[in-house]
């Protein structure tokens, strides 16, 4: 399993700002991806994390709010962008084989917007 | 797309008895479900998978049984223990990048 270092672990922010959260991997992997844990909710992919490439969205995320970067197999970060209450949530990175299977979770950035 | 429902959302067991978690999904292309468990502060964790050619699969104290006709799968955990006490999810995938998870068991076992 891959060790997956995330940062910040925790913040509080004021509203209309952006938060930089970064994910850090001890080996190269081919998939990475950003989930969202809503309080007390399951998890939810935002998108796939693309080396080289833009990150691929799934329905009801932007990139305009999300933007992600990944210049390299072993790093890749999210933007939450002029955030709003109703992002306050755990933001998580995952890596992943094939397919997307064997998920492995970083301990996730845990949000608060004022 | 793939909708997985998860039961019971809580369950509370004494140290020492058994928890059963059942799953349901509805893409009958699914073959490959994980179950992760979460303690508080932390990222999930990956405690046991299964692939859809396979009807049970066990490791020490969990177990996981899949019922492919029926499209149900369950998380079963013998002699529980306090440190078991966690939020357990289930997940369903093609193998397309497109896992998801159902809605999560608190489960707390009571010393």
């Amino acid at each position: 399993s891959a060790v997956i270092s995330q940062k910040p672990s925790r913040d509080i922010c004021q509203r209309g700002t952006s938060l930089t959260i970064q994910c850090q991997v001890d080996s190269q992997v081919t998939m990475m991806f950003w989930y969202r844990q809503q309080p007390g909710q399951s998890l939810t992919l935002i998108a796939t994390a693309n080396q080289g490439s833009e990150a691929t969205y799934e329905s009801g995320f932007v990139i305009d709010k999300f933007p992600i970067s990944r210049p390299n197999l072993t790093f890749s970060t999210l933007t939450v962008s002029n955030m709003s209450p109703e992002d306050s949530s755990i933001y998580l990175c995952s890596v992943g084989g094939q397919g997307a299977e064997k998920l492995f979770f970083g301990s996730g950035t845990q949000l608060s917007v004022l | 797309g793939e909708n997985v429902e998860q039961h019971p959302s809580t369950l509370s067991v004494q140290e020492g008895d058994s928890a059963v978690i059942k799953c349901t999904y509805s893409d009958s292309a699914s073959n490959y479900f994980p179950w992760y468990k979460q303690e508080l502060g932390k990222g999930p964790q990956l405690i046991i998978d299964i692939r859809s050619n396979v009807g049970e699969k066990k490791d020490q104290r969990i177990a996981v049984t899949l019922n492919k006709t029926a499209k149900h799968f369950s998380l079963h955990i013998t002699e529980t223990q306090p440190e078991d006490s966690a939020v357990y999810f289930c997940a369903a995938s093609t193998g397309n990048n497109d896992m998801r998870f159902g809605a999560g068991t608190r489960l707390t076992v009571k010393p």
